[in-house]
């Protein structure tokens, strides 16, 4: 399965909505969609599996969301921590894939 | 949860073998599917490889026949060999670990929530 991933760079301030999306080739089964967040230098870390049920420690101005081929993850007030590269992997058809990422950059 | 530190090799010539080890530490071990994951420079992440608690692996097809991924529960480790390398191995490789639970098959049924440090990996003559 094929993960496309837009915007390629979304370019915000802190305090704005950021909002990003995942696309796939095809159905992703049981929507096992998971999204990951990752600094430079660092591993990524989990945000969202299963579409939408939030990992241990993910502040609730995230939120995921989508099913099927669509998915998406939204930021409701960025802080500055908050920018950084954004994965979407599958986990629901082998091989596991991950999309190209998304940076959230400081305007 | 568990946490993981890997280790190996980091500059190896074109048709060596990757050799990498990652240990799981506070943590148990035989509740997740081990998994390795690489990044090449300024490009996004490629799943390599899993192996189930059981030790029955899963590769990449993009990568069978050169990618071999094992556990020894024994001492709360997973490693990954990757033979053949070219310059397009080089990259940051990182292991991570998707917890199963008392869930563990057919499949995994949770992504990645562990990951180690990663390794960055170059290949070059």
């Amino acid at each position: 399965i094929v993960l496309t991933q837009s915007p390629g760079t979304l370019s915000l301030s802190p305090g704005e909505r950021a909002t990003l999306s995942c696309r796939a080739s095809q159905s992703i089964p049981n929507n096992f969609l998971a999204w990951y967040q990752q600094k430079p230098g660092q591993a990524p870390r989990l945000l969202f599996y299963a579409e939408s049920s939030r990992a241990g420690g993910v502040p609730d101005r995230f939120r995921g969301s989508g099913s099927g081929t669509d998915f998406s993850l939204t930021v409701s007030r960025l802080e500055p921590e908050d920018f950084a590269v954004y994965y979407c992997q599958q986990y629901g058809s082998s091989p596991w894939t991950f999309g190209q990422g998304t940076k959230v950059e400081i305007k | 949860q568990a946490q993981l530190q890997q280790w190996g090799a980091g500059l190896l010539k074109p048709s060596e073998t990757l050799s990498l080890t990652c240990g799981v530490y506070r943590g148990p071990f035989s509740v997740y599917y081990w998994t390795w994951i690489r990044q090449p420079p300024g490009k996004g992440l490629e799943w390599i490889g899993e192996v189930n608690p059981s030790g029955t692996p899963h590769y990449n097809p993009s990568l069978q026949g050169r990618v071999t991924i094992s556990i020894d529960t024994s001492n709360k480790q997973f490693s990954l060999k990757l033979s053949s390398l070219t310059a397009a191995d080089t990259a940051v490789y990182f292991c991570a670990g998707a917890y199963c639970g008392g869930d563990c098959y057919p499949t995994l049924k949770y992504p990645m929530g562990v990951w180690g440090q990663g390794t960055t990996v170059t290949v070059s003559s």
